[in-house]
C-alpha cells in the first residue's frame, strides 16, 4: 500500500488569505486525487493531478480557487485561494492505487 | 448519474454484537465498491474493495461484505463489534478504469455501547 502524507495537518486562516496543501506519496504513481470533505459532510472530488498536464476539475470546481501543481509523480499541491468560511473543510489526497488517502488537512478560515 | 446510498445515518450496536452497514448503488454497470473506516480525527483507511470474482470480500480488522448485483447491495458486516470500531463508514464507487474517481455515499456513524 502507497504511504501518502500531507502538510499542514491542520490549519486556521483568515479570510481572503491562500493556504497552499503539500501531498507526498512515497511511490511514483501516475494519477493523484483531491477531495474535500466539509464539516458533517461525505467527500467530494475536487480534480484530477496528472504528471506534466492541467489538473481535470470537477463540476463546481474551478482552477481560480483550487489551483493544483503535479511537479513529479511523487508530490502535489492544491492551494485554497481568497478563502471564505464555506471553505472550512478537510481537504485529503488519494492515489489511484488502492485507492489510499492521506491523512488530511483540517482547514479552518475565520 | 452514479450515485451511493448509506440508508442508515446512524447505527448504534453493543459491544461483541453483530454488525451490518447497508450499502445501495445506483450504476449502470458493475462498479468497482470500497468501504473506508474514519475515525475521529483520522484519515481514511480502505477496508476492502470488490472488483470481481467472489461476491463475498473479506476486508482488514475483521470486516467482510457482500456484493449482491440483484439488489445493487454492498454491505459490510462484522461478526463481533468491539469499542474500537466506533467510527464513520463511508461505502464508495467507482467507474471501472476510472480508479480513484470515488464517489462516496454520506456516511454511517458507528457508536458501540460498552
Amino acid at each position: 500500500s502507497a504511504v501518502i502524507s500531507q502538510k499542514p495537518s491542520r490549519d486556521i486562516c483568515q479570510r481572503g488569505t491562500s493556504l497552499t496543501i503539500q501531498c507526498q506519496v512515497d511511490s511514483q504513481v501516475t494519477m493523484m486525487f483531491w477531495y474535500r470533505q466539509q464539516p458533517g459532510q461525505s467527500l467530494t472530488l475536487i480534480a484530477t493531478a496528472n504528471q506534466g498536464s492541467e489538473a481535470t476539475y470537477e463540476s463546481g470546481f474551478v482552477i481560480d480557487k483550487f489551483p493544483i501543481s503535479r511537479p513529479n509523480l511523487t508530490f502535489s499541491t492544491l492551494t485554497v485561494s481568497n478563502m471564505s468560511p464555506e471553505d472550512s473543510s478537510i481537504y485529503l489526497c488519494s492515489v489511484e492505487t488502492g485507492p489510499f488517502f492521506g491523512p488530511g488537512t483540517r482547514l479552518t478560515v475565520l | 448519474a452514479q450515485s451511493v446510498t448509506q440508508p442508515d445515518i446512524h447505527i448504534t450496536v453493543s459491544e461483541g454484537a453483530s454488525l451490518e452497514l447497508r450499502c445501495n448503488y445506483s450504476y449502470g454497470a458493475t462498479p468497482y465498491l470500497f468501504w473506508y473506516v474514519q475515525s475521529p480525527g483520522q484519515g481514511l483507511q480502505l477496508l476492502l474493495k470488490y472488483f470481481s470474482g467472489d461476491t463475498l470480500v473479506q476486508g482488514i480488522k475483521g470486516f467482510e461484505a457482500e456484493f449482491k448485483r440483484s439488489q445493487s447491495s454492498f454491505n459490510l458486516r462484522k461478526p463481533s463489534v468491539h469499542w474500537s470500531d466506533a467510527a464513520e463508514y463511508f461505502c464508495a464507487v467507482v467507474q471501472p478504469g476510472n480508479t480513484g474517481k470515488l464517489i462516496f455515499g454520506q456516511g454511517t456513524t458507528l457508536q458501540v455501547k460498552p
